[in-house]
């Protein structure tokens, strides 16, 4: 099946610095790729997604890069600022339509 | 908007009780999902419900059962709790097929099993 793998699990970023965090994943069939947030105690929030048509996608200082060759993807937010410290998800559906599988994902600590 | 309200949000058993955790979701998605999540190993499915009246295995279902009652509603069930299932569970609701996958989450119950 699907597994989606995890490049480093804590990550620590000085504040106003830039953070960039890795997901590589297994099924190459894999078009749909969604990044997650979750805060202490909460459930995790969607961020944002990129499909397979695409390699770049923006968001509100977040972007998502994704190089199929390789079968990879990162998560990129700018100007890190100590709301951003949380857990980060990478999640991929199985094939089509099936349920997310999630990496392990990475703790991200805003030093300020 | 309430979303994907999960209770209780606290439970402890003891080893062999058992107890149904509830989950109802606002948004009108076909699609309804239980996960749990353990110190470093991430988000893993339980069960899954693709749609009203269909409901699969995910990766981890020993020892859980679950039932769609209506589109809003899915419960998972410990029919008789070990403390391996001492963990954090996560409903989640989405629209697959429209062609957007993104699952959104409930804020969890935090279940110990002693």
């Amino acid at each position: 099946g699907e597994s989606v793998g995890l490049h480093l699990p804590t990550l620590s970023v000085q504040e106003g610095d830039n953070s960039i965090i890795n997901c590589a994943y297994s099924n190459s069939a894999s078009d749909y790729f969604i990044w997650y947030k979750q805060e202490s105690g909460k459930g995790p929030q969607f961020i944002i997604d990129i499909r397979s048509n695409m390699d770049k996608r923006q968001g509100q200082r977040v972007t998502v890069l994704l190089n199929k060759t390789v079968k990879h993807l990162s998560l990129q937010i700018a100007a890190t600022q100590p709301g951003d410290s949380a857990v980060y998800f990478c999640a991929v559906p199985f094939s089509g339509n099936t349920p997310l599988v999630f990496g392990k994902g990475t703790r991200l600590s805003v030093i300020a | 908007n309430a979303g994907v309200t999960q209770t209780p949000k606290f439970q402890v058993l003891k080893t062999g009780q058992s107890m149904t955790l509830q989950c109802a979701q606002d948004m009108n998605h076909n699609s309804m999902y239980w996960y749990r999540q353990d110190p470093g190993m991430g988000l893993r499915l339980i069960y899954y419900s693709a749609s009203e009246g269909t409901t699969d295995k995910g990766e981890v279902p020993n020892g859980y059962n679950v039932s769609r009652l209506n589109k809003r509603e899915f419960s998972l069930r410990l029919e008789s709790a070990a403390p391996s299932q001492t963990s954090v569970y996560f409903c989640a609701s989405s629209e697959i097929g429209r062609g957007r996958a993104e699952a959104f989450f409930g804020q969890g119950t935090r279940l110990t099993v002693v």
